[in-house]
């Protein structure tokens, strides 16, 4: 049963513009992520949030900005997609982590 | 250094076989967590262990805290177990995660 749900699936897009990615999570957690998965599998932090609250920002570039209107909601913004953005982007909950299907994004 | 060390990188076994997983890790943590996925899926929680031994089926979870280590034991596999197998720990609101085994099972 998928409770966390991120969209797009997919977003090809060219270096310089701008993207944004949605999730939302039913499971009533208050501590939301987004982790980073690039071409070799690595998975990374790139932001943890609690009750619409920035806790952590692992030395994540500017360019990316994560918004959260309330606790159920965290989105993802890249102002200008560089090629080295192009990944898979998970959005999480939970203190047992419970995670979303991905954004596959490619930058051409 | 990396702070999570899995192996092996990948393991190739004959339906039928056991497998056992290693995790190990280099600082302290809350809790850590297998996770399982297929090419191109997303991440399935297997198991949440901050310690002891957990079963699920024909998986089962040994977390040693002291010892930083965990381990994931795999009993007659089948072909649908093949796929990447990932531990992480939870250091606090974050998962820091293993560079994974890569798992596949032959008919």
């Amino acid at each position: 049963e998928t409770a966390v749900f991120q969209t797009p699936n997919y977003h090809v897009t060219q270096v310089g513009n701008e993207v944004s990615f949605n999730c939302k999570q039913t499971l009533g957690h208050d501590t939301m992520y987004w982790y980073k998965q690039d071409s070799k599998k690595l998975l990374k932090i790139m932001f943890s949030y609690n009750n619409k609250q920035l806790i952590v920002n692992e030395t994540v570039p500017r360019r990316f900005s994560p918004q959260s209107s309330d606790k159920a909601h965290l989105n993802l913004r890249i102002k200008s997609v560089e090629p080295e953005d192009s990944a898979v982007y998970l959005c999480a909950t939970g203190g047992e982590q419970f995670f979303g299907p991905g954004t596959r994004l490619t930058v051409l | 250094g990396q702070q999570v060390q899995q192996s092996p990188t990948s393991l190739v076994l004959q339906e039928g076989e056991n497998a056992e997983l290693q995790c190990n890790f280099s600082t302290s943590l809350n809790s850590m967590q297998w996770f399982y996925q297929r090419p191109g899926g997303s991440l399935i929680s297997v198991f949440y262990n901050p310690s002891g031994t957990k079963q699920s089926g024909r998986l089962t979870s040994t977390t040693v805290i002291k010892e930083r280590r965990s381990s994931l034991h795999i009993s007659s596999s089948q072909i649908t177990d093949s796929g990447t197998y990932l531990c992480a720990v939870n250091m606090g609101y974050k998962l820091t995660f293993g560079t994974g085994t890569s798992l596949l099972v032959d008919p």
